[in-house]
């Protein structure tokens, strides 16, 4: 059972090139999220997918783009990268519907990213 | 709008001996909560969760955490600190907004284990 896989591990841009960060679920979960973890800050939402067909904004989406692909893919799309972009990247699942909306969410490994 | 906070950026704590890392919240309505461990090079991981119920949650690895809404707190706990548990923790709480189930985090707080 994989959970959430992300995919790069690691990467290294130059300012201003594209590059999009995939995520895939195998536990059938209705909502996803994607996040970054900056050294003091915590994970701040960037944006979630809280069912097939749908997304929103969180806490810090600019500079971003999501796709969601199908249920268990949800990709962001980095347009033009900038050195404030630097981060660590995560992706994130879990179960939503309306009765069970306290489930706890389950993790990738992160997606390392640098800009210079 | 709600948050949480965690006061100790590092929280030191000698084997064997109890450990607790600190977590304070802000919501308005019912509070649900969580606690993740995040260990080096990896994601977070759940540990346990407050919705209702008894004020004293159990959770994995010998985990647990005391409610405490007269002073919003929810403070992770853990009565013999083994040196694996050395990890990063984060306390979460959950936004409110219909039709989601996103979390706000606090900030992290470390937690070494000295043997």
């Amino acid at each position: 059972n994989a959970g959430v896989t992300q995919t790069p591990k690691f990467q290294v841009l130059k300012t201003g090139q594209s590059m999009t960060l995939q995520c895939a679920q195998d536990m059938n979960h209705n909502s996803m999220y994607w996040y970054r973890q900056d050294p003091g800050m915590g994970l701040r939402l960037i944006y979630y997918s809280a069912s097939e067909g749908t997304t929103d904004k969180g806490e810090v989406p600019n500079g971003y783009n999501v796709s969601r692909l199908n249920k268990r893919e949800f990709s962001l799309r980095l347009e033009s990268a900038a050195p404030s972009q630097t981060s660590v990247y995560f992706c994130a699942s879990s179960e939503a519907n309306w009765g069970r909306s306290n489930q706890p969410q389950h993790f990738g490994d992160g997606t390392r990213l640098s800009i210079l | 709008a709600q948050s949480v906070a965690q006061p100790e950026d590092q929280v030191n704590v000698a084997e064997g001996n109890p450990l607790t890392v600190k977590c304070t919240y802000s919501v308005s309505g019912n509070p649900y909560l969580f606690w993740y461990v995040q260990y080096p090079n990896r994601g977070l991981q759940f540990l346990l969760k407050y919705i209702t119920g008894d004020n004293l949650v159990k959770g994995s690895y010998g985990f647990e955490a005391e409610f405490n809404k007269s002073q919003t707190s929810f403070h992770l706990k853990k009565p013999s600190a083994l040196v694996s548990d050395s990890a990063l923790y984060f306390c979460a709480v959950r936004d409110m907004k219909a039709g989601a189930n996103n979390l706000f985090f606090g900030t992290g707080t470390r937690l070494t284990v000295i043997p």
